[in-house]
Formats: C-alpha cells, sequence, structure tokens
C-alpha cells in the first residue's frame, strides 16, 4: 500500500495563477483533510471531507476549494494564489468508523512546498 | 474553541539523557483525545504516542511516555535515552471524541547533542 500521496511535491507559482493538489490514498478511509503548515503555527485545517461527495470548511478556508468526486482522491484547489498561500500542504486522511481512537488516527501524506511570487 | 498551546520552540538536549517536551489545551469536552506527532526533517508526519482522556494510565510507547495531568489539562511528552534519530519537530494535538478534526499545537524543536 502507497498510504497517502501527494501530487507535485513542490511547485512555485506566480501570483493570480490557478492550481491544484491532489491528494490519494489506498486504504478506503472515509474522511480526508487538507492542512497547511507555517513557521510558527503549527498545522490549521483548510478543509476537511467525511465522505465521497461531502466537503466542509475547517480554520483557514478562504482563497481555497475543495472537491471529493471519488472516495480515494480529496482535491485542493487555488484559483488565484496569493503570497500569503505559500506554505507547506498537508493531506491526510482517517477511517472515520466506529471503534475509537484508532479509527479516526489519521495519516499523513508527505507534503508539497508551494511557493507563491 | 479547542485551544493546544506549546510554549517552548525549542529545547536540547544530550544523546542518552531524557527530555520533557509541554502541552497545555484548553476544551470543555469531556471526551477527547490528545496525540504526540513528530516531524523530522524529511517533513513526514509520525504519530508517536496518544492519550484517551478516559484512560487515568498514562501511555507509554518504548522510549515515549506521556505525563496526562486532567485536571491541569497538562500533556507532556517524555522521551527516554534520547537517540539522534529523536531530533526533530514535535507536535501535540487534540481531538474531540465524536469530531475526527484535530487541533495542533505551533510545535517544538528537539536537537539531540552527540
Amino acid at each position: 500500500n502507497a498510504g497517502v500521496t501527494q501530487t507535485p511535491k513542490f511547485r512555485v507559482l506566480k501570483t493570480g495563477q490557478s492550481m491544484t493538489l491532489l491528494c490519494a490514498q489506498d486504504m478506503n478511509h472515509e474522511y480526508m483533510y487538507w492542512y497547511r503548515q507555517d513557521p510558527g503555527m503549527g498545522l490549521r485545517l483548510i478543509h476537511y471531507s467525511v465522505g465521497e461527495g461531502t466537503t466542509a470548511k475547517g480554520e483557514v478556508p478562504d482563497g481555497y476549494n475543495v472537491s471529493r468526486l471519488k472516495k480515494q482522491n480529496f482535491l485542493l484547489g487555488l484559483e488565484s494564489a496569493a503570497p500569503s498561500q505559500t506554505s507547506v500542504y498537508f493531506c491526510a486522511s482517517s477511517y472515520g468508523g466506529p471503534g475509537g481512537a484508532s479509527s479516526y488516527e489519521q495519516y499523513f501524506g508527505p507534503g508539497t512546498r508551494l511557493t507563491v511570487t | 474553541a479547542q485551544t493546544v498551546t506549546q510554549s517552548q520552540p525549542e529545547m536540547s538536549v544530550q544523546e542518552a539523557e531524557t527530555v520533557t517536551l509541554s502541552c497545555t489545551y484548553d476544551t470543555s469536552e469531556s471526551d477527547y483525545y490528545l496525540f504526540w506527532y513528530k516531524q523530522p526533517p524529511s517533513r513526514q508526519m509520525i504519530l508517536v504516542i496518544r492519550q484517551e482522556a478516559y484512560k487515568q494510565q498514562n501511555a507509554t510507547e518504548n522510549r515515549f511516555s506521556v505525563n496526562f495531568q486532567k485536571a491541569a489539562k497538562s500533556f507532556s511528552l517524555k522521551i527516554s535515552d534520547s537517540q539522534l534519530g529523536d531530533a526533530a519537530m514535535y507536535f501535540c494535538a487534540y481531538r474531540a471524541g465524536a469530531n475526527s478534526k484535530l487541533t495542533f499545537g505551533k510545535g517544538i524543536t528537539l536537537s539531540v547533542r552527540p
């Protein structure tokens, strides 16, 4: 199993350009998440999904859109990139079923470093 | 809203010694879970240890253990016999029982001196 994969690993954008980050998981997880990591800020939740076809806003959703058309994929879109969106982006997934702490354990992808100039 | 606070941005420990990383949290929930994640230079997030709030016994995973003080809302991580491979950023995280979202602290950078 590959676990959680992210594409691309690095990207440089100019202000105003658009792009889509792809997250894929092969663990048949229901829940998927997008975080951003900035120095001194920890990880902050952008958007998340509790199942195919559903999405919800997290702590810092402005400037981003997401889609979950297939259970295994969760896409993060930037319609008009801004320098404030320079960050490392992490995708994660979790089972989400009954079973307590272990069923909600989040498995993380390797991250995407995005620079907006 | 729940908050997680890691007040120490950096710590250093001598190889083979013990170090404790601090974390406090604020919540009005009674059912919740706490986690420590390790992020080495590779950037990969690795779950180190978890603690269920309803359990009085502190969690232990090999050289890693926690000191969970529920009344004080404190959740510290103790690393025994520190190794060079323990050098990383460590994040404390909180999750309410029925809610799968994680709230992270700002992290602490741990360096290990040979």
